[in-house]
């Protein structure tokens, strides 16, 4: 089972508003609409931000949204801040005989 | 609160075994799945298995498979995972998290700290 495909880096200025795709296939996120991202501070555990493509657990800033199209989601942040500095990765159920679940390679957001 | 707790860092010589603890508190053990995930310095993200509780009934990564066994303890409610023929490459952070599989609920919240593992001669 291959990772999913994100870009290596991503960067905006303070209030600009970024996306980070996530590129699987007809298997994985094109498939399920299983589709879950994790934002990751240097040092720490990852932290759920988005889960089931689109939706946002309690507590998440609602500049936080999500979305699929095909076989590629997308994580977009707006009113970018500071704090969004950080890696994101992006996670799909598969389900399969060889991985049930598979991560995205990882994007690094600059904050400029 | 629901809170995943590891066990400590752990230095290793190639070839030999870890077994790292993942000590639940906040929730019903046997309602969520235990997942293993872990990173590699610098590196993204890997899926390494997952184990119900209820059951024990287990699936792994293919990449891990022979190796890795994962296990639990209802009475303590704690999760273990053990990696077994450990090599340079297996140096790592490994987390555990939870995640509902039962239920359709697949997203990994929360997670432990984090075990460092080193596997250096």
């Amino acid at each position: 089972q291959s990772a999913l495909t994100q870009p290596a880096s991503v960067s905006g200025s303070p209030g600009q508003s970024i996306t980070i795709s996530c590129t699987g296939t007809s298997s994985d996120v094109g498939y399920y609409n299983l589709v879950s991202w994790y934002q990751q501070h240097p040092g720490k555990a990852p932290k759920l931000m988005i889960y089931d493509v689109n939706k946002r657990p309690s507590g998440i800033s609602s500049r936080f949204s999500g979305s699929k199209s095909g076989n590629t989601a997308s994580l977009t942040i707006s009113g970018l801040q500071a704090e969004d500095e950080a890696d994101y990765y992006c996670c799909s159920f598969v389900g399969s005989s060889t991985s049930i679940y598979v991560f995205g390679t990882g994007s690094k957001v600059t904050v400029l | 609160q629901v809170q995943l707790v590891q066990s400590g860092a752990e230095v290793k010589k190639p070839g030999a075994s870890v077994k790292i603890s993942c000590k639940t508190s906040g929730y019903t053990f046997t309602g969520y799945y235990i997942q293993w995930v872990r990173q590699a310095p610098g590196q993204g993200l890997e899926w390494m298995g997952r184990i119900n509780p209820s059951g024990g009934g287990t699936n792994y990564a293919q990449n891990f498979q022979g190796r890795v066994t994962m296990t639990r303890d209802t009475s303590i409610n704690t999760a273990y995972m053990d990696l077994n023929s450990l090599r340079s490459d297996d140096t790592a952070v490994y987390y555990c998290t939870r995640s509902d599989d039962r239920s359709g609920l697949n997203w990994f919240d929360p997670w432990g700290q984090g075990t460092l593992v080193t596997v250096s001669s």
